[in-house]
Protein backbone atom coordinates (compact mmCIF):
# COMPACT_ATOMS: atom_id res chain seq x y z
CA UNK A 1 0.00 0.00 0.00
CA UNK A 2 1.32 3.53 -0.52
CA UNK A 3 1.25 6.13 1.93
CA UNK A 4 1.69 9.69 1.14
CA UNK A 5 2.81 12.42 4.22
CA UNK A 6 1.89 15.67 4.60
CA UNK A 7 3.57 17.03 7.28
CA UNK A 8 2.20 20.43 8.06
CA UNK A 9 -0.95 20.71 9.76
CA UNK A 10 -1.40 24.25 8.87
CA UNK A 11 -0.55 26.95 6.83
CA UNK A 12 -0.85 30.66 7.15
CA UNK A 13 0.07 33.45 4.19
CA UNK A 14 -0.21 36.52 3.47
CA UNK A 15 -2.96 37.49 0.56
CA UNK A 16 -0.35 38.13 -2.84
CA UNK A 17 2.76 36.40 -0.99
CA UNK A 18 3.94 32.53 -1.77
CA UNK A 19 3.29 29.48 0.05
CA UNK A 20 4.82 25.78 -0.40
CA UNK A 21 2.91 22.43 0.60
CA UNK A 22 5.20 19.71 1.26
CA UNK A 23 4.38 15.73 0.39
CA UNK A 24 6.73 12.84 0.34
CA UNK A 25 4.87 9.36 -0.67
CA UNK A 26 6.23 6.09 -0.69
CA UNK A 27 5.94 3.25 -3.50
CA UNK A 28 8.12 0.49 -5.28
CA UNK A 29 5.76 1.05 -8.49
CA UNK A 30 7.70 3.66 -11.35
CA UNK A 31 4.67 4.34 -13.14
CA UNK A 32 1.81 6.49 -10.78
CA UNK A 33 -0.29 10.02 -11.03
CA UNK A 34 0.44 12.31 -8.56
CA UNK A 35 -2.11 14.81 -7.60
CA UNK A 36 -3.16 17.81 -5.67
CA UNK A 37 -6.66 18.47 -4.60
CA UNK A 38 -8.05 21.40 -2.67
CA UNK A 39 -11.16 20.97 -0.52
CA UNK A 40 -12.54 25.33 0.63
CA UNK A 41 -15.15 25.09 3.27
CA UNK A 42 -17.78 23.42 1.02
CA UNK A 43 -16.03 20.28 1.24
CA UNK A 44 -16.63 19.80 -2.57
CA UNK A 45 -13.40 18.16 -3.81
CA UNK A 46 -11.08 20.25 -6.65
CA UNK A 47 -8.67 18.83 -8.42
CA UNK A 48 -5.96 21.73 -8.56
CA UNK A 49 -2.72 19.84 -10.61
CA UNK A 50 -2.02 15.83 -11.55
CA UNK A 51 1.95 14.83 -12.57
CA UNK A 52 2.73 12.11 -14.62
CA UNK A 53 5.80 10.19 -12.65
CA UNK A 54 7.18 9.05 -16.01
CA UNK A 55 7.32 12.82 -16.49
CA UNK A 56 10.44 15.21 -15.50
CA UNK A 57 8.94 18.21 -16.07
CA UNK A 58 7.20 19.90 -12.91
CA UNK A 59 3.20 20.60 -13.90
CA UNK A 60 2.36 23.94 -13.94
CA UNK A 61 -1.71 25.10 -13.64
CA UNK A 62 -1.69 29.13 -13.67
CA UNK A 63 -0.48 30.12 -10.03
CA UNK A 64 0.40 26.40 -9.16
CA UNK A 65 2.88 24.75 -9.85
CA UNK A 66 4.91 21.74 -8.19
CA UNK A 67 8.38 20.50 -7.77
CA UNK A 68 8.56 16.93 -8.31
CA UNK A 69 11.74 14.88 -7.24
CA UNK A 70 10.91 11.53 -7.99
CA UNK A 71 14.14 10.25 -6.20
CA UNK A 72 13.16 11.87 -3.51
CA UNK A 73 9.62 10.32 -3.71
CA UNK A 74 8.67 14.68 -2.83
CA UNK A 75 5.74 16.46 -4.23
CA UNK A 76 5.66 19.39 -3.16
CA UNK A 77 2.92 22.30 -4.55
CA UNK A 78 3.59 26.27 -4.69
CA UNK A 79 0.92 28.67 -4.75
CA UNK A 80 2.06 31.98 -5.77
CA UNK A 81 0.22 35.45 -5.89
CA UNK A 82 -1.94 33.77 -2.82
CA UNK A 83 -5.71 35.02 -2.91
CA UNK A 84 -8.57 34.75 -0.10
CA UNK A 85 -10.09 31.96 -2.15
CA UNK A 86 -7.66 29.94 -2.07
CA UNK A 87 -8.41 29.32 1.99
CA UNK A 88 -8.74 25.65 2.01
CA UNK A 89 -7.25 22.37 3.30
CA UNK A 90 -4.84 21.04 0.57
CA UNK A 91 -4.64 17.08 -0.09
CA UNK A 92 -1.74 15.00 -1.38
CA UNK A 93 -3.11 12.30 -3.40
CA UNK A 94 -0.79 9.06 -4.96
CA UNK A 95 -3.15 7.20 -7.63
CA UNK A 96 -2.60 4.29 -9.35
CA UNK A 97 -4.44 1.61 -10.00
CA UNK A 98 -7.27 3.62 -10.14
CA UNK A 99 -7.12 4.37 -6.64
CA UNK A 100 -6.16 7.25 -4.62
CA UNK A 101 -4.55 7.53 -1.37
CA UNK A 102 -4.80 10.91 0.32
CA UNK A 103 -2.03 12.43 2.61
CA UNK A 104 -3.57 13.74 6.23
CA UNK A 105 -4.26 17.20 4.43
CA UNK A 106 -2.46 20.56 4.94
CA UNK A 107 -4.76 23.81 5.85
CA UNK A 108 -4.06 26.60 4.11
CA UNK A 109 -4.93 29.87 5.27
CA UNK A 110 -4.45 33.04 3.23
CA UNK A 111 -4.90 36.25 5.79
CA UNK A 112 -6.10 39.63 3.93
CA UNK B 1 -17.84 18.31 -18.75
CA UNK B 2 -17.51 15.76 -15.59
CA UNK B 3 -20.23 16.28 -12.82
CA UNK B 4 -20.53 14.23 -9.94
CA UNK B 5 -23.70 14.75 -7.94
CA UNK B 6 -24.79 13.49 -4.15
CA UNK B 7 -28.06 12.88 -2.85
CA UNK B 8 -28.93 13.97 -0.30
CA UNK B 9 -26.30 16.63 0.63
CA UNK B 10 -27.55 16.28 4.25
CA UNK B 11 -29.84 13.89 6.26
CA UNK B 12 -30.58 13.10 9.98
CA UNK B 13 -31.50 9.65 11.14
CA UNK B 14 -32.69 8.13 14.22
CA UNK B 15 -30.21 5.19 15.67
CA UNK B 16 -31.01 1.67 14.65
CA UNK B 17 -32.41 3.14 11.39
CA UNK B 18 -31.17 2.78 7.41
CA UNK B 19 -29.84 5.77 5.45
CA UNK B 20 -29.89 5.73 1.62
CA UNK B 21 -27.07 7.98 -0.70
CA UNK B 22 -27.03 7.87 -4.13
CA UNK B 23 -23.96 8.83 -6.16
CA UNK B 24 -24.86 9.99 -9.42
CA UNK B 25 -21.98 10.94 -12.78
CA UNK B 26 -24.58 13.50 -14.21
CA UNK B 27 -22.48 13.89 -17.86
CA UNK B 28 -20.66 10.43 -18.51
CA UNK B 29 -20.93 7.04 -18.13
CA UNK B 30 -18.64 5.77 -14.94
CA UNK B 31 -17.66 2.32 -14.70
CA UNK B 32 -16.48 2.90 -11.44
CA UNK B 33 -17.13 4.68 -8.53
CA UNK B 34 -15.69 5.16 -5.31
CA UNK B 35 -16.94 5.74 -1.49
CA UNK B 36 -14.72 7.84 0.77
CA UNK B 37 -15.76 8.75 4.35
CA UNK B 38 -14.04 12.15 5.84
CA UNK B 39 -14.27 13.20 9.46
CA UNK B 40 -14.00 16.93 10.26
CA UNK B 41 -10.58 18.16 9.63
CA UNK B 42 -9.06 14.63 8.39
CA UNK B 43 -8.68 12.54 5.50
CA UNK B 44 -10.63 11.02 3.15
CA UNK B 45 -10.63 7.54 3.87
CA UNK B 46 -11.41 5.02 0.75
CA UNK B 47 -14.39 2.99 2.10
CA UNK B 48 -14.90 0.60 -0.82
CA UNK B 49 -14.48 0.58 -5.16
CA UNK B 50 -18.05 0.12 -6.95
CA UNK B 51 -18.16 -1.30 -10.20
CA UNK B 52 -21.26 -1.02 -12.45
CA UNK B 53 -22.64 -5.10 -12.40
CA UNK B 54 -20.60 -6.61 -9.97
CA UNK B 55 -20.01 -6.98 -6.17
CA UNK B 56 -18.37 -3.60 -4.30
CA UNK B 57 -14.71 -4.08 -3.29
CA UNK B 58 -14.26 -3.26 0.50
CA UNK B 59 -11.22 -1.80 2.17
CA UNK B 60 -9.68 -3.39 5.01
CA UNK B 61 -12.09 -2.69 8.47
CA UNK B 62 -15.33 -1.67 6.29
CA UNK B 63 -18.11 -3.64 7.38
CA UNK B 64 -19.68 -4.75 4.43
CA UNK B 65 -22.95 -5.61 5.50
CA UNK B 66 -23.15 -2.26 7.18
CA UNK B 67 -22.30 0.17 4.62
CA UNK B 68 -24.34 -1.70 1.24
CA UNK B 69 -22.89 -0.81 -1.98
CA UNK B 70 -24.92 -0.96 -5.39
CA UNK B 71 -23.96 0.01 -8.52
CA UNK B 72 -26.91 -0.89 -10.98
CA UNK B 73 -26.16 1.36 -13.48
CA UNK B 74 -23.41 3.32 -15.47
CA UNK B 75 -24.50 6.63 -13.77
CA UNK B 76 -25.89 5.76 -10.37
CA UNK B 77 -24.15 3.91 -7.50
CA UNK B 78 -25.33 3.64 -3.71
CA UNK B 79 -24.31 3.82 -0.65
CA UNK B 80 -26.87 1.94 2.49
CA UNK B 81 -25.65 2.71 5.71
CA UNK B 82 -27.92 0.05 7.84
CA UNK B 83 -28.46 0.36 11.44
CA UNK B 84 -27.19 3.84 11.73
CA UNK B 85 -25.51 4.76 14.87
CA UNK B 86 -24.17 7.78 15.84
CA UNK B 87 -20.30 6.66 15.54
CA UNK B 88 -21.73 6.21 11.76
CA UNK B 89 -22.24 10.08 11.62
CA UNK B 90 -19.49 11.61 9.28
CA UNK B 91 -19.07 13.33 6.04
CA UNK B 92 -19.55 10.77 2.95
CA UNK B 93 -17.98 11.76 -0.72
CA UNK B 94 -18.28 9.84 -4.12
CA UNK B 95 -16.50 9.82 -6.86
CA UNK B 96 -16.58 8.75 -10.10
CA UNK B 97 -14.08 6.99 -12.44
CA UNK B 98 -13.88 8.78 -16.15
CA UNK B 99 -11.36 7.48 -19.12
CA UNK B 100 -9.90 10.83 -21.00
CA UNK B 101 -7.90 11.01 -23.89
CA UNK B 102 -4.51 9.70 -24.07
CA UNK B 103 -5.13 6.65 -21.78
CA UNK B 104 -5.98 9.07 -18.72
CA UNK B 105 -8.01 7.99 -16.03
CA UNK B 106 -9.64 11.09 -13.13
CA UNK B 107 -11.99 10.52 -10.59
CA UNK B 108 -14.41 13.19 -10.18
CA UNK B 109 -15.41 13.86 -6.79
CA UNK B 110 -19.29 14.34 -5.73
CA UNK B 111 -20.25 17.46 -3.47
CA UNK B 112 -20.54 15.17 -0.29
CA UNK B 113 -23.30 13.70 2.15
CA UNK B 114 -23.04 15.27 6.00
CA UNK B 115 -24.58 12.08 7.68
CA UNK B 116 -25.55 12.71 11.55
CA UNK B 117 -27.03 10.02 13.68
CA UNK B 118 -28.86 10.97 16.35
Amino acid sequence: AQTVTQSQPEMSVQEAETVTLSCTYDTSESNYYLFWYKQPPSRQMILVIRQEAYKQQNATENRFSVNFQKAAKSFSLKISDSQLGDTAMYFCAFYRDYKLSFGAGTTVTVRA
Amino acid sequence: GAVVSQHPSWVICKSGTSVKIECRSLDFQATTMFWYRQFPKQSLMLMATSNEGSKATYEQGVEKDKFLINHASLTLSTLTVTSAHPEDSSFYICSARKGLAGGRNEQFFGPGTRLTVL
